[in-house]
């Protein structure tokens, strides 16, 4: 089935520093949603991106999906301690409500 | 609201016993999910419904039973327990709208020995 592939699996920064995560398809996507899971925690949502070359904010946190729906970046402008945790992109079928989660990319800032 | 809550926090099992895992949502969602994540992994999809009475398999359903007889609840059964469902158990529900973000209860972890 389909299936995205996150890059970095890992990401040490200083605090201060930009950070960014992205998401890759092989195939067309429908939607992208972006989650934020802090250490001993739960998933909690942050954005959904729907349209091609969509682009939102959020504060410091920058989403886009590509023209192509084939791939997706957060980025985060002047990291915090408070940005610390796992961000895991992930994605519904057309029609579905089912996301199929990447495996995360887990960012550690630090002061 | 207190949004998804779920039942135990942590449990071990010893291998082939038997446990329900608890989940309760006070939104009024129609779509209630189950996930389990293990270290360094995404979540994985065990088991959904889209409303009471009805439920379908995710992409890990083996091992596990779900029902959903009322909106609220959703709870999922493990028989036969086996080392391989040592994992963090998370219940999720949705709205079908626009944006169907998908709400977290704080999660259960489960050991198996």
């Amino acid at each position: 089935g389909q299936q995205v592939m996150q890059i970095p699996q890992y990401q040490h920064v200083q605090e201060g520093e930009d950070f960014t995560t992205y998401c890759n398809s092989s195939t067309t996507l429908s939607n992208i949603q972006w989650y934020k899971q802090r250490p001993g925690g739960h998933p909690v949502f942050l954005i959904q991106l729907v349209k091609s070359g969509e682009v939102k904010k959020q504060k410091r946190l920058t989403f886009q999906f590509g023209e192509a729906k084939k791939n997706s970046s957060l980025h985060i402008t002047a990291t915090q301690t408070t940005d610390v945790g796992t961000y895991f992109c992930a994605f519904s079928g057309a029609g579905s409500y089912q996301l199929t989660f990447g495996k995360g990319t887990k960012l550690s800032v630090i002061p | 609201n207190a949004g998804v809550t779920q039942t135990p926090k942590f449990r071990i099992l010893k291998i082939g016993q038997s446990m329900t895992l608890q989940c309760t949502q006070d939104m009024n969602h129609n779509y209630m999910y189950w996930y389990r994540q293990d270290p360094g992994m995404g979540l994985k999809l065990i088991y959904y419904s889209v409303g009471a009475g009805i439920t379908d398999k995710g992409e890990v359903p083996n091992g596990y039973n779900v029902s959903r007889s009322t909106t609220e609840d959703f709870p999922l059964r493990l028989e036969l327990a086996a080392p391989s469902q040592t994992s963090v158990y998370f219940c999720a529900s949705s709205y079908p709208g626009v944006v169907y973000e998908q709400y977290f209860g704080p999660g259960t972890r489960l050991t198996v020995t």
